[in-house]
């Protein structure tokens, strides 16, 4: 059965630093790894996917990471901004057992603030 | 273009009681999913179809019903509302359901059940 963590689950940092959240897997064997943005009330954006076949995706200031060996994805934010104050998810598909269905994991996301 | 419009935003129910949760897309997905999100935790899929008249199962279904009659309309169901029902529920879509697209969300429907 998948699992999907990630730490920490709250981060609060100075506008302008760089940082990274942090997304790991149990199975390895996936398709792809999604990151999500959820704001307050809102639904879920997706920000970026990438495919079992690639290391990275990048978009602006976002940049994801995979490395499917070690179970494991980051999201490398630039140059954070207040905007960029949200929760972000990440999201692990994989096939259920038989292969006939595919299932998205999703983690409890990380709570990010980012401070004027 | 609206992607996936979600009704209502807000519901208060009574135990026993029952409602319909509207889901619709305009933009030709086939493939259409329910999701609730309890505090805390990660996305739950309840229900899912491939195309008009499909639907299957997904990990938390019981409670629930869904019909889809056609490709823009995906509405979840639930009969006798009990307390562990209450949950903010999302509909989600995409083209073909292929393994490499992306999901579209709505804004979410928060169902409290008392």
């Amino acid at each position: 059965k998948q699992e999907v963590t990630q730490i920490p689950a709250a981060l609060s940092v100075p506008e302008g630093e760089n940082l990274v959240l942090n997304c790991s897997f149990t199975d390895s064997a996936i398709y792809n790894l999604q990151w999500f943005r959820q704001d307050p009330g809102k639904g879920l954006t997706s920000l970026l996917l990438i495919q079992s076949s690639q290391r990275e995706q990048t978009s602006g200031r976002l940049n994801a990471s995979l490395d499917k060996s070690s179970g494991r994805s980051t999201l490398y934010i630039a140059a954070s901004q207040p905007g960029d104050s949200a929760t972000y998810l990440c999201a692990a598909l994989s096939s259920n057992s038989g292969g006939s269905n595919y299932k998205l994991t999703f983690g409890k996301g990380t709570l990010l603030t980012v401070n004027p | 273009n609206a992607g996936v419009t979600q009704t209502p935003k807000f519901r208060i129910l009574k135990i026993g009681q029952s409602m319909t949760l509207q889901c619709t897309q305009d933009m030709n997905h086939n493939y259409m999913y329910w999701y609730r999100q309890d505090p805390g935790m990660g996305l739950k899929l309840i229900y899912y179809s491939v195309g008009a008249g499909i639907t299957d199962k997904g990990e938390v279904p019981n409670g629930y019903n869904v019909s889809r009659s056609t490709t823009e309309d995906f509405p979840l169901r639930l009969e006798l509302a009990a307390p562990s029902q209450t949950s903010v529920y999302f509909c989600a879509s995409n083209i073909h359901g292929e393994l490499n697209e992306k999901l579209f969300f709505g804004s979410g429907t928060q169902l409290s059940v008392l």
